[in-house]
């Protein structure tokens, strides 16, 4: 199974710079995602880590150690429209009848403050 | 343009009252799944499948059942609906990566959630 941990909120100012972690206890890692959820909305996709290091895209960016456990979500100069919720989930290669099992962690409801 | 359908995005419904969320994408995914929100749980697999005529249960299975004769098609079933499944359902698809570190990312692609209500 997995068990996955991420802050239930964070708040931020306008412009700054917010970094939102993520710890897994996984048996088959085969992946770490990030997804963006506004209120009331489907989640979207952000990133994709699977192998070690940092992946930038545009504001953000997704930094994963597979050794650790652990991941962040970078997001730069923030804007009002980055209130919202982050969801990390990790992939497992599911050995019994293949596979990938992708299970979300609760997300993170990132508030972002003039 | 590439997306995945869901179908009524809401309705109030009573127990007991069988009920059928559909569910359609364009992009000819091999991989499909449903999943629940609840305030606090998060996203919660019901049920996935990952061909036609393949599905296999996810982490809170009870209560639903799923098709996927057709490949665009994955229909999500409450034969008997009680008020503890009252939730916020997402539908999603993706291009299945078949093995490890598949050559895709396997992103998810989710439709626009339907919200069900059971009195």
């Amino acid at each position: 199974g997995q068990n996955i941990d991420q802050p239930t909120e964070m708040t931020a100012t306008e412009g700054a710079i917010v970094q939102i972690n993520c710890t897994y206890q996984t048996s088959g890692f085969n992946g770490l995602f990030w997804y963006q959820q506004h209120a009331g909305e489907a989640p979207t996709f952000l990133s994709y880590n699977v192998l070690d290091g940092l992946e930038e895209k545009g504001r953000f960016s997704s930094f994963l150690s597979r050794s650790k456990g652990y991941s962040y979500l970078l997001l730069k100069e923030l804007q009002m429209k980055d209130s919202a919720s982050y969801l990390c989930a990790v992939r497992d290669w599911v050995l019994t009848g293949g596979g990938n099992k992708l299970t979300f962690g609760t997300g993170t409801q990132l508030k972002v403050e003039l | 343009e590439a997306q995945v359908t869901q179908n009524p995005r809401y309705l109030i419904t009573v127990t007991g009252k069988k009920l059928t969320v559909t569910c359609s994408q364009n992009m000819n995914h091999e991989y499909m799944s449903w999943y629940r929100q609840d305030p606090g749980l998060g996203l919660r697999q019901i049920y996935y499948s990952m061909n036609v005529e393949v599905t296999d249960k996810g982490d809170v299975p009870e209560g639903y059942k799923v098709s996927r004769k057709e490949k665009r098609n994955f229909p999500l079933i409450l034969e008997s609906p009680s008020p503890n499944q009252t939730s916020l359902y997402f539908c999603a698809s993706s291009l299945y990566s078949g093995g490890l570190a598949g050559v895709n990312t396997g992103e998810l692609f989710f439709g626009e959630g339907s919200r069900l209500t059971v009195l």
